[in-house]
């Protein structure tokens, strides 16, 4: 059953902590990308990868971090440096190169940072 | 800048009444454009999209989306909305020549009385 899938559903952490949150896609996917999704905002880029082993920043990088090292996973780290952290975190998968193609959610993963 | 206006953030219908949302895009080259609805609780799922051809163009459930180049809009409509409806709407536009990356709109929510 192909898909991507995120994990936990639900996190919370505690002020001034790191935290990962996992995105993993069995869909065979070049491209993945992460998203934040604030009431009344969209969904604003964070960081996204066009191939292994390579990821460029979006549009709200600053606090988070990212790593490729497998074509399946792209996990998002978001670091005691991200000023407000609690938000809805949605990850994508895309096939790469034709942007007429549409990019696959996951269920995404709700951050509280207490 | 590329930038994605919704023009409505929170619609109220009735059932059965008819349903516009619109969207209009800055970017001057060739794009694609994209509606996805975020059903509660649901992952976001595509509802359509154009890339070329016909500017009228039909997705899942009855919506269709209409692209006006020389008016850089791609309105999403309803003839006829059903409570199930009720969801959140998000247009996304991808420049031609940029991968898969998309550039997202505000979100439009939907709420459909029964």
């Amino acid at each position: 059953d192909g898909g991507i899938t995120q994990s936990p559903k639900y996190l919370f952490r505690k002020e001034g902590q790191n935290v990962t949150l996992s995105c993993e896609q069995n869909l065979n996917h070049d491209a993945m990308y992460w998203y934040r999704q604030d009431p009344g905002q969209g969904l604003r880029l964070i960081y996204y990868s066009q191939i292994v082993n390579d990821f460029q920043k979006g549009d709200i990088a600053e606090g988070y971090s990212v790593s490729r090292e497998k074509k399946e996973s792209f996990p998002l780290t978001v670091t005691s440096a991200q000023k407000n952290p609690t938000a809805f975190y949605l990850c994508a998968c895309h096939p790469g190169l034709a942007g007429y193609n549409e990019q696959f959610f996951g269920p995404g993963t709700r951050l509280t940072v207490l | 800048a590329q930038s994605v206006s919704q023009h409505n953030h929170h619609v109220i219908l009735s059932e059965a009444a008819s349903l516009e949302l619109g969207c209009n895009y800055s970017y001057g080259g060739t794009v694609n454009l994209f509606w996805y609805v975020q059903y509660p609780g649901q992952h976001l799922q595509l509802l359509l999209k154009y890339f070329s051809g016909d500017p009228l163009v039909k997705g899942i459930k009855g919506f269709e989306a209409e692209f006006i180049k020389s008016k850089f809009s791609f309105n999403l409509r309803k003839p006829s909305v059903q409570w199930s409806d009720t969801a959140e709407y998000f247009c996304a536009v991808n420049g031609g020549n940029q991968g898969g990356k998309l550039i997202f709109g505000q979100g439009t929510e939907l709420s459909v009385k029964p």
